[in-house]
């Protein structure tokens, strides 16, 4: 079956760093998404991988390993802000997205 | 765990026609749906936010006669696109919230893809 999972809750502190880990088995496999939700809002996109290797777009990362079927999302210089979840969801071959249930992300100053 | 489907997976419609996607939270009861619309690449936009019962809550800018929504049961929503026109093609996700142990947790589907021709 398709199946994602991530870790339910992680802790860190501010300004330090925080790799988010993602593993997935899907049919097919169009790309891996990160969204990012703070508590009462709509997820906002981060990244999208479809190549293995490291993607880095500011103070985030994202990175991939289609043989592996993983993924990380590295958080860098940690912001209260950035308290929030962070959802991974993969593509299928039917470009259908199969969702992680979030790691709940608590950050300490 | 919980797992909220969608169906139908693709739809193409010709312009004009009314397209119905239905939302299923599969093993739990889900007291709030939502409907989001997703372009390539970018945020989740949110639609609508449908309680079971009672009429559902439109975002500014989402038209409420053309994006038809019925949360009949806390188990099924409903999104019908009325008179779909070409630039109504999109991605279609709906998510589900429910309250487990005190903790609000939301799930979402696969989503639906829509293409009118």
């Amino acid at each position: 079956g398709q199946n994602i999972d991530q870790p339910t809750e992680m802790t860190a502190t501010e300004g330090a760093i925080v790799q988010i880990n993602c593993t997935y088995q899907t049919s097919g496999f169009n790309g891996l998404f990160w969204y990012q939700q703070h508590a009462g809002e709509a997820p906002t996109f981060l990244s999208y991988n479809v190549l293995d290797g490291l993607e880095e777009k500011g103070r985030f990362s994202s990175f991939l390993s289609r043989s592996k079927g993983y993924s990380y999302l590295l958080l860098k210089e940690l912001q209260m802000k950035d308290s929030a979840s962070y959802l991974c969801a993969a593509m299928d071959s039917n470009y259908q997205l199969i969702w992680g249930a979030g790691t709940k992300l608590i950050i300490k100053p | 765990g919980a797992v909220v489907s969608q169906h139908p997976s693709w739809v193409i419609c010709k312009s004009g026609t009314s397209v119905k996607i239905e939302c299923r939270s599969l093993d739990f009861q889900a007291t709030t749906m939502f409907w989001y619309r997703q372009f390539p690449k970018q945020s989740l936009m949110l639609m609508a936010t449908s309680n079971e019962g009672s009429k559902a809550t439109y975002e500014q800018g989402v038209e409420k006669d053309k994006f038809l929504i019925n949360h009949a049961s806390l188990t099924l929503s409903t999104l019908t696109v009325t008179s779909a026109h070409p630039e109504d093609s999109s991605f279609y996700i709906c998510s589900a919230r429910t309250i487990t142990d005190r903790q609000e947790t939301q799930y979402f589907g696969p989503g639906t893809r829509l293409l009118v021709l």
